[in-house]
């Protein structure tokens, strides 16, 4: 039983330029977040999906944005690169929207460097 | 502001020894999850915890929610150099559908 991949593992863009990272959920699983992670800091909430929609979302700006298709996959985009968007993007996965009780199953993640 | 505290931010210690890493916040959570990340993995999941006080065992972890629900904390004993590691604490608000992560313990054991 596969696990929630993404790809790609590593990826170098400059600024200005724009990034699709991909997601495939655990199977199973109808919802998919994206998490970002800062190099020495805990992963930050960027967004859910459910039904191919965007449920929630966290402080980031709207040159973050995201899809679902069909099949529960995701792609997060992220326009006009800063610096400072470098950083480990994660997808995780789960059977309930709300997680109170409910167990994330995390990727290896996207590192992205933007130079 | 950081809402989920967590301390030490460091810990280097020999195999064998026992240590405790704390989460803390000014918030009520639903409910508390302890990570575990390795470098270049995402973190995997090693409890959930939901009633204040609640109190769970996993070999030589034992992790604790506090009564309010505002704080937590994982206590390994006799550690061994494979609880290496970057331990994420990270809460539930309410009925949200998302996770706040602490800010990370980041843990070496050495032989």
């Amino acid at each position: 039983d596969a696990g929630v991949t993404q790809s790609p593992t590593h990826l170098i863009k400059t600024r200005g330029q724009q990034v699709t990272l991909r997601c495939s959920p655990k199977s199973g699983h109808d919802t998919v977040s994206w998490y970002q992670q800062a190099l020495g800091q805990g992963p930050q909430f960027i967004f859910q999906y459910y039904e191919e929609e965007e449920r929630q979302r966290g402080n980031f700006p709207d040159r973050f944005s995201g899809h679902q298709f069909p099949n529960y996959s995701s792609e997060l985009n992220v326009n006009a690169l800063l610096l400072g968007d470098s950083a480990l993007y994660l997808c995780a996965s789960s059977l309930l929207r709300v997680l109170t009780n409910e167990k994330l199953f995390f990727g290896s993640g996207t590192q992205l460097s933007v130079l | 502001t950081q809402l989920l505290e967590q301390s030490p931010q460091f810990l280097s210690i020999q195999e064998g020894e026992n240590l405790t890493v704390y989460c803390n916040s000014s918030s009520v959570f639903s409910s508390l999850q302890w990570y575990r990340q390795e470098p270049g993995e995402g973190p995997v999941l090693l409890v959930t915890v939901v009633t204040g006080g609640e109190v769970k065992k996993l070999k030589r972890l034992t992790f604790q929610f506090g009564d309010a629900r505002k704080d937590s904390s994982l206590h390994i004993t006799a550690a061994q150099p494979g609880d290496t590691g970057l331990y994420l604490c990270a809460g539930v608000l309410g009925t949200a559908s998302k996770l706040t992560f602490g800010t990370g313990t980041r843990l070496q054991v050495t032989l």
